[in-house]
């Protein structure tokens, strides 16, 4: 059980740039989160989705895109990157029962230029 | 509106001594309420959580939060800190529905002594 994985680890990107950020887990979780970490803000919530095929939006959605391209796939899509968007982003996923904790993944660190 | 507020940004103590992360929060209904360490490079992993039932939670690494609604508050304690547990700490609230979106302090960082 790999749990939560996300790529790239790392990237640098020029303003204007596009990329996806890669999340998938192997837990069979319905439910898959974007969350991106700044200083002295915590985590905050971009996009959710509650299953397969449903995305909703959370606290911070603008300047990004998700797709939930199957059950244990959710990436993030940046069109455009701005300065704005330099942050550490992270991928979770929840358990449905039990416990419903969320798991995390170890988080891509983005810098745009 | 949903907040969650920890007052300490840095908090250091020595190893050996006793911890106390504090947590409050401001939340329509009964809150569900969370604990996560995240260690320096990491992900976040749930030290533990509380739904309902009985108000002192135990969890991971010998970490224990007490739940108290008239104060709005969820502390975090440890009897005996490690030195390995210097990490980030953040709180988090949440609902249980079909989102559960958790709302997540801005962390406070711990440092130990030797």
């Amino acid at each position: 059980n790999a749990g939560v994985t996300q790529t790239p680890k790392f990237q640098v990107l020029k303003t204007g740039q596009s990329m996806t950020l890669q999340c998938a887990q192997d837990m069979n979780h319905n439910s898959m989160y974007w969350y991106r970490q700044d200083p002295g803000m915590g985590l905050r919530l971009i996009y959710y989705s509650a299953s397969e095929g449903t995305t909703d939006k959370g606290e911070v959605p603008n300047g990004y895109n998700v797709s939930r391209l199957n059950k244990r796939e959710f990436s993030l899509r940046l069109e455009s990157a701005a300065p704005s968007q330099t942050s550490v982003y992270f991928c979770a996923s929840k358990e449905e029962r039990g416990t419903d904790t969320q798991y995390f993944g170890p988080g891509t660190r983005l810098t745009v230029l | 509106a949903q907040s969650v507020t920890q007052p300490d940004i840095h908090i250091t103590v020595s190893e050996g001594a006793s911890l106390e992360l504090r947590c409050n929060y401001s939340y329509g209904a009964t809150p569900y309420l969370f604990w996560y360490v995240q260690s320096p490079g990491q992900g976040l992993q749930l030290l533990l959580k509380y739904f309902s039932g009985d108000t002192l939670v135990q969890g991971i690494k010998g970490f224990e939060a007490e739940f108290k609604r008239s104060q709005s508050s969820f502390n975090l304690r440890k009897p005996s800190v490690h030195w390995s547990d210097a990490a980030e700490y953040f709180c988090a609230v949440g609902r249980m529905d079909s989102s559960y979106k958790l709302i997540f302090g801005s962390g406070t960082r711990l440092l130990v002594r030797p």
